[in-house]
C-alpha cells in the first residue's frame, strides 16, 4: 500500500512566523490530498482539500500547494491558536491513509 | 445544526465483539458517505472504514478487514460499525465522520466527538 510521510514530525516557531509542513506520497495522487488540524484535546477539523482549496471558515493564513507526490501546508503568520497537530490524508483511492502528523508548537 | 453522535464504546476483552453506532442529524444523511476514523491514545489518525451514501460500496483498512463491518440504515440516519475478534491494538477513540461532498470524495469535513473503545483483559 501507499505510504504518506510528513516532515518535520514537530516544530517550534514564534508568533508571526511563516511555517511550512511537507507531505509526501509514495505514489502519485494528483491533487487528491486533504489537510486536517487537531488542536490538543479536540476533534480534527478539515483545513484544505484538493491540495489547495480552503475549507469554508478556515483563515486565509492557511494555504496548500502541490500535486503528484509532494505537497505543502503553509501558515503565513503563525498565531497562538494554530498550536495543533496537522495531518495530511490521501483520498484518490482506498486506503484513505493519513500521514503521521506534524506537531506545531509556539 | 449538523451533528454526529457516536455511541457503543466501552471496555471489552480481547477476542470479543462490540458494535458502535453513529446517529446523524442536521443534514441530508442519505446523500453522504460516512466514514470511521480512529485514534489510539497519543497516536495519529487512522482511517478504518467507509460506506457510500446508499450502502452499496464499502471499504476497509487492511488492519480491520474481515473483522469489522460497516453498515447504514438511512431510515434512521444511523451508521454502525460491528467489530469482532477485537485486539488490544484496536484500542482507540473511534470517530464518525461525514463526507465533504455528495459525490463521495472521502474527504472528512465533519466529525463527531468520538467514542472510546478499550480492548483489555
Amino acid at each position: 500500500d501507499m505510504q504518506m510521510t510528513q516532515s518535520p514530525s514537530s516544530l517550534s516557531a514564534s508568533v508571526g512566523d511563516r511555517v511550512t509542513i511537507t507531505c509526501r506520497a509514495s505514489q502519485g495522487i494528483n491533487e487528491y490530498l486533504a489537510w486536517y488540524q487537531q488542536k490538543p484535546g479536540k476533534v480534527p477539523t478539515l483545513l484544505i482539500y484538493g491540495a489547495s482549496t480552503l475549507q469554508s471558515g478556515v483563515p486565509s493564513r492557511f494555504s496548500g500547494s502541490g500535486s503528484g507526490t509532494d505537497f505543502t501546508l503553509t501558515i503565513t503568520s503563525l498565531q497562538p491558536e494554530d498550536v495543533a497537530t496537522y495531518y495530511c490524508q490521501k483520498y484518490n483511492s482506498a486506503p484513505f491513509t493519513f500521514g503521521p502528523g506534524t506537531k506545531v508548537e509556539i | 445544526q449538523m451533528q454526529l453522535v457516536e455511541s457503543g464504546g466501552g471496555v471489552v476483552q480481547p477476542g470479543k465483539s462490540l458494535r458502535l453506532s453513529c446517529e446523524a442529524s442536521g443534514f441530508n444523511f442519505r446523500s453522504f458517505g460516512i466514514h470511521w476514523v480512529r485514534q489510539a491514545p497519543g497516536r495519529g489518525l487512522e482511517w478504518v472504514a467507509t460506506i457510500s451514501f446508499d450502502g452499496g460500496k464499502r471499504y476497509y483498512a487492511d488492519s480491520v478487514k474481515g473483522r469489522f463491518t460497516i453498515s447504514r440504515d438511512n431510515s434512521i440516519n444511523t451508521v454502525n460499525l460491528q467489530m469482532k475478534s477485537l485486539r488490544p491494538e484496536d484500542t482507540a477513540i473511534y470517530y464518525c465522520t461525514k463526507d465533504h461532498s455528495t459525490t463521495w470524495q472521502q474527504i472528512f469535513d465533519f466529525w463527531g466527538q468520538g467514542t472510546l473503545v478499550t480492548v483489555s483483559s
